[in-house]
């Protein structure tokens, strides 16, 4: 089964610009959650998507969005970029809600290195 | 919101020695933390969880413990092995959705 799949995986953007990054994943899978991963901060959680309804969202300003697909695919916005949007951002999949089940772990994908010039 | 601290941010060991990392969580109904490794040029792998309902779980070298009193958790890796050089990250949830509250991560480096 292929695993979660984020493109683009590198992306150079300038300020004020604005930026979407896409995230497959794996087949079955009905959750998709963002996060952003810098030094400083580590991994922050953006926002959950189930069923194409947002479940969870993150302290982020609203230039963060996202959107979920009928087969799964999710895609996140960045409006009006800023250097310090400069990030890994990480894409997870989950069949069901992480920890109640077994089958319900968390897969990562490699992530979209942003970096905003 | 819920704050998870994570100690220490690198450690180095010895091959075959043992590597504990530690976490301490703020929110009192945080009842799912999993552990996540992390390679280079990767996203974070689960490489084990326990639920507030445990007090430990061990997979192979690997090991968990929860202290709900106390509110802390941490992994202990024995017998390490240089393919364990990773960061190492602590997280934990809610239950009310995918939304997981993550540590600042541990670089751990096992010298051969």
């Amino acid at each position: 089964k292929a695993g979660v799949t984020q493109t683009p995986r590198y992306l150079i953007k300038t300020r004020g610009q604005q930026v979407t990054l896409s995230c497959s994943p794996i087949s079955g899978h009905r959750s998709v959650s963002w996060y952003q991963q810098t030094p400083g901060q580590g991994l922050q959680f953006l926002f959950e998507y189930f069923s194409e309804t947002q479940r969870n969202k993150g302290n982020f300003p609203g230039r963060f969005s996202g959107r979920q697909f009928s087969n799964s695919r999710s895609e996140m916005n960045v409006s009006t970029l800023e250097l310090g949007d400069s990030a890994l951002y990480l894409c997870a999949s989950s069949p069901l809600l992480a920890g109640t089940s077994v089958d319900s772990e968390q897969f990562f994908g490699p992530g979209t290195r942003l970096t905003v010039l | 919101g819920e704050n998870v601290e994570q100690h220490p941010s690198t450690l180095s060991v010895q091959e075959g020695d043992s590597a504990v990392i530690k976490c301490t969580y703020s929110d009192s109904a945080s009842n799912y933390f999993p552990w996540y490794k992390q390679e280079l040029g990767k996203g974070p792998q689960l490489i084990i969880d326990i639920r507030s309902n445990v007090g430990e779980k061990k997979d192979q070298r690997i090991a968990v413990t929860l202290n709900k009193t106390a509110k802390h958790f941490s992994l202990h890796i024995t017998e390490t092995q240089p393919e364990d050089s990773a960061v190492y990250f602590c997280a934990a949830n809610r239950n009310t959705g995918n939304q997981f509250y993550f540590g600042t991560g541990t670089s751990l480096t096992v010298i051969p």
